[in-house]
Order: structure tokens, then C-alpha cells, then sequence
């Protein structure tokens, strides 16, 4: 099916483990997005790429990586997970282009609610 | 850092009630866009507003930017129970800049039938 999907929905993992989220993307849009959701915070940006192999930081990066070698995937790693990333985290994605973000705004994925334990 | 208020927090209204909310900012954006997230799902876009005074509308929704590019409102006409969820704002100061788009912490929305 097109669209944005994210993997696993729901996750629980024990501080100082590694945790990847995964997202996946059907319609090769340039740019895709990872957001963290917070209570009070509402949505923060962590990191985002403009295309394969190109990524960059967004308001609040640390403790996390990512990568993206193929367009359609963008995954986050939690390299040791702490109690402070328990959050829900949400996968976008968007065509590019001149105007883009107010142009088109964001497609976002489900989510996927993680708790660190 | 930038920051985007959201008012009111939450709001408990009935079926076929008109609903206000806005956004503000001690910052000027040049472009506003709203969202709804549906419980459990991730936000999706409502309308965007690209000039000051503009006033855009999309079925029962209705957003406005605000003349002093600070502020944006949001207002639904005749409530209906699919209208429940968090509706966020979310300003850009410039088109291009993907790691400049702030969301406001947003409205939640409780529609009582």
C-alpha cells in the first residue's frame, strides 16, 4: 500500500539498550522527518534528510542516529536508550521543492510509542 | 528559540457548537499551517495560509493568519464527534527551511454528542 508506515507501533525496552524505529515510504519523497511527541512539548524535531545519504540535525538530536542509504527508509536508533526518550515518535515525509513545507506540509506516519523501562 | 502558544489547552464542547482556538508567537512566521491528530494517529494537514489577512477555509474549517504575522486562528462550525483530537499550528519564518518549522504544543478537543 503507498504511504508512510512506521515499525513497531509499540515498543518497551530497558534503559541502555539499542532500539531502532523504522519508517518506510512509497510515494520517493526527497525529504523525510523523525518528531518526537511530548506532552506539553508538542512535536520536536530530532533529525531529518533531504535525500539519500544527506542528513541533518533538528532541535533535539542527542542520543540519537540515523541514516538513510535507500530514499524510502529513514530509520532512528537509540543507541542506549534512556528514560527520558519514553515518548511517542512520528516519521514524516514531504516532495521537496520550492515552498515545500507550507506548500505541502508533512505526511506522518502512525507513530510508534515507545517506553524505556 | 522560537516558540508557538496554544489556547486553550483543551476545550469540552457539544455536538453543534462553533469552536475558536489560535496560536501566537512573539516571533513573525510567513507561513501557518494547521493539523489534526486523530487518537493514536499522526497529525494531518488541514490548511496552510501563506499572507498576512489571509483567510482560507476547507469544508467547516475556517483559519486565518493573522495581520501582525504573531498569530493564526482556527474555527469549526457545527461540531460533529469526528472532530475530537488535538489540533496543532505550526509556523515557518521561511518556505525552505525544513529544521525552522515550530508546532505549538496544541488544542485538545472533546466533542460531547
Amino acid at each position: 500500500d503507498a504511504g508512510i508506515t512506521q515499525s513497531p507501533r509499540y515498543k518497551i525496552t530497558e534503559t541502555g539498550r539499542q532500539v531502532t524505529l523504522m519508517c518506510h515510504q512509497t510515494w520517493s519523497h526527497s525529504y523525510m522527518f523523525w518528531y518526537r511527541q511530548d506532552l506539553g512539548h508538542g512535536l520536536r524535531l530530532i533529525y531529518y534528510s533531504a535525500a539519500a545519504d544527506i542528513t541533518d540535525k533538528g532541535e533535539v538530536p542527542d542520543g540519537y542516529v540515523v541514516s538513510r542509504s535507500k530514499t524510502e527508509n529513514f530509520p532512528l536508533t537509540l543507541e542506549s536508550a534512556t528514560r527520558s526518550q519514553t515518548s511517542v515518535y512520528f516519521c514524516a515525509s514531504n516532495r521537496g521543492g520550492t515552498g515545500a513545507p507550507g506548500v505541502y506540509g508533512y505526511t506522518f506516519g502512525s507513530g510508534t510509542r515507545l517506553t524505556v523501562v | 528559540g522560537q516558540q508557538l502558544n496554544q489556547s486553550p489547552q483543551s476545550m469540552f464542547i457539544q455536538e453543534g457548537e462553533d469552536v475558536s482556538m489560535n496560536c501566537t508567537s512573539s516571533s513573525i512566521f510567513n507561513t501557518w499551517l494547521w493539523y489534526k491528530q486523530d487518537p493514536g494517529e499522526g497529525p494531518v494537514l488541514l490548511i496552510a495560509l501563506y499572507k498576512a489577512g489571509e483567510l482560507t477555509s476547507n469544508g467547516r474549517l475556517t483559519a486565518q493568519f493573522g495581520i501582525t504575522r504573531k498569530d493564526s486562528f482556527l474555527n469549526i462550525s457545527a461540531s460533529i464527534p469526528s472532530d475530537v483530537g488535538i489540533y496543532f499550528c505550526a509556523g515557518l519564518l521561511v518556505k525552505t527551511s525544513y529544521d525552522k518549522v515550530i508546532f505549538g504544543p496544541g488544542t485538545s478537543l472533546s466533542v460531547i454528542p
